[in-house]
């Protein structure tokens, strides 16, 4: 089956410093997404991307994130300049069209420093 | 705003013994999802329920929707130690693809 997949699984990181995370979604999927889970919390939402643009960000995807989708298949969610809170398991996911899954990878852990 | 709320947060049963995961929602939607997660894991999905009535079943697990109530039910039959893990529900607004909004996860610990 096939899946989403992240890269890198864990990055650790200092404090100002920047972060580029990377996603492949499913191949035939046209809608990405970029999720974050503080430690023992809830999944929350960051960024929704379709047709090459952002189409919903929420209150947290401020102006040090950004997403691009630079060559067709990666997805990348990059933080300008990271801040303690951002510690984090990043996941990406994607979905085709329609009321479907959303198919999550396995996620990266960002540890700022 | 969507809200998405599930309750108990923390739930530790007996192997063997049924319980119930609630999931109230805030707003009219009629797609709304159960994923599981098991501790420094991705989420694994389960369910889709798309409809007022909704039912299905997986294993030692059921899940149902009730729309009018706005209200998700996710059903432990007998349960055993492999089923301990979090379980989340999560509901998207009723137009477009419009991002799912969770609820905090169900912590379930099954014990012998």
């Amino acid at each position: 089956e096939p899946e989403v997949t992240q890269t890198p699984s864990h990055q650790v990181t200092q404090m100002g410093q920047e972060v580029i995370l990377r996603c492949v979604p499913i191949s035939n999927h046209l809608y990405f997404y970029w999720y974050r889970q503080i430690l023992g919390q809830k999944v929350e939402f960051l960024v929704s991307f379709y047709n090459n643009e952002i189409s919903e960000k929420s209150e947290i995807f401020d102006d040090q994130f950004s997403v691009e989708r630079p060559d067709g298949s990666n997805f990348t969610l990059k933080i300008r300049s990271t801040k303690l809170e951002d510690s984090a398991m990043y996941f990406c996911a994607s979905k085709g069209t329609g009321p479907v899954y959303l198919h999550f990878g396995n996620g990266t852990r960002l540890t700022v420093t | 705003e969507l809200k998405v709320e599930q309750n108990p947060l923390f739930l530790s049963m007996q192997e063997g013994k049924n319980y119930t995961i609630y999931c109230n929602y805030s707003t009219t939607s009629d797609r709304l999802y159960w994923y599981r997660q098991d501790p420094g894991k991705s989420l694994e999905s389960l369910f889709v329920l798309l409809s007022n009535g909704a039912v299905k079943q997986e294993g030692r697990l059921m899940a149902s929707l009730d729309t009018k109530a706005r209200l998700s039910t996710l059903h432990i039959t007998a349960a055993v130690h492999d089923l301990s893990a979090t379980y989340f529900c999560a509901v998207d607004a009723v137009s477009g693809n419009t991002p799912l909004v969770f609820g905090k996860g169900t912590r379930l610990s099954v014990i012998a």
